[in-house]
């Protein structure tokens, strides 16, 4: 059975640094996701990542995966207040393409 | 840009008593999903639907909830008698097909509470 955790659960960053945010899963998986959610909201796509290798960057947020290490990390550079929110990794799990989704990391930027 | 819809935002229902959440997937999407997650925890995964039949369920999804695509655009997850710990939030999830690059979009989430 496919299990996804993330560490860390809740992460305090100041303004301007950097961090990383950890994605393990048990078994093979064919797809990576990333998901942004803020507080009473629903869960917005941030990036798919498929195969060894693969690192996506959208302005400070860069995803990567290592499918031998079954590990994905969401690297934050330089962090601004807008960042702050709760970001699900979330593996596929098998052939209907259902999503098993990770605890999630709070993440909360402060000035 | 199109979005997967649900009504109602929120829902407050006795427990025993029946609801149907609603969502309106994007158009061109042939696959539904329904996934919840009770406060402050992750989201889990409860069923996925296609060519009008379900084709996988979670140990959650038991005879209490069904699922249906009553017409062209609707795709709906009833829970016949709720439970306290059906309350939680539900979301409606679609994607175009299950290749390798396709996402789930995710609706603004229905939430229940059941007193």
């Amino acid at each position: 059975e496919l299990k996804v955790e993330q560490n860390p659960l809740f992460l305090s960053m100041q303004e301007g640094k950097n961090y990383t945010i950890y994605c393990n899963y048990s078994t093979t998986s064919d797809r990576l996701y990333w998901y942004r959610q803020d507080p009473g909201k629903s869960l917005e796509s941030l990036f798919v990542l498929l195969s060894n290798g693969a690192v996506k960057q959208e302005g400070r947020l860069m995803a990567s995966l290592d499918t031998k290490a079954r590990l994905s990390t969401l690297h934050i550079t330089a962090a601004v207040h807008d960042l702050s929110a709760t970001y699900f990794c979330a593996a596929d799990g098998g052939a209907t393409n259902k999503l098993i989704f990770g605890t999630g990391t709070l993440l909360a930027v402060q000035p | 840009e199109p979005e997967v819809t649900q009504t109602p935002s929120h829902q407050v229902t006795q427990m025993g008593q029946e609801v149907i959440l609603r969502c309106v997937p994007i158009s061109n999407h042939l696959y539904f999903y329904w996934y919840r997650q009770i406060l402050g925890q992750k989201v889990e995964f409860l069923v996925s639907f296609y060519n009008n039949e379900i084709s996988e369920k979670s140990e959650i999804f038991d005879d209490q909830f069904s699922v249906e695509r009553p017409d062209g655009s609707n795709f709906t997850l009833k829970i016949r008698s709720t439970k306290l710990e059906d309350s939680a939030m539900y979301f409606c999830a679609s994607s175009e097909t299950v290749g390798a690059m396709d996402t789930q979009y995710f609706g603004p989430g229905t939430r229940l509470t059941v007193l």
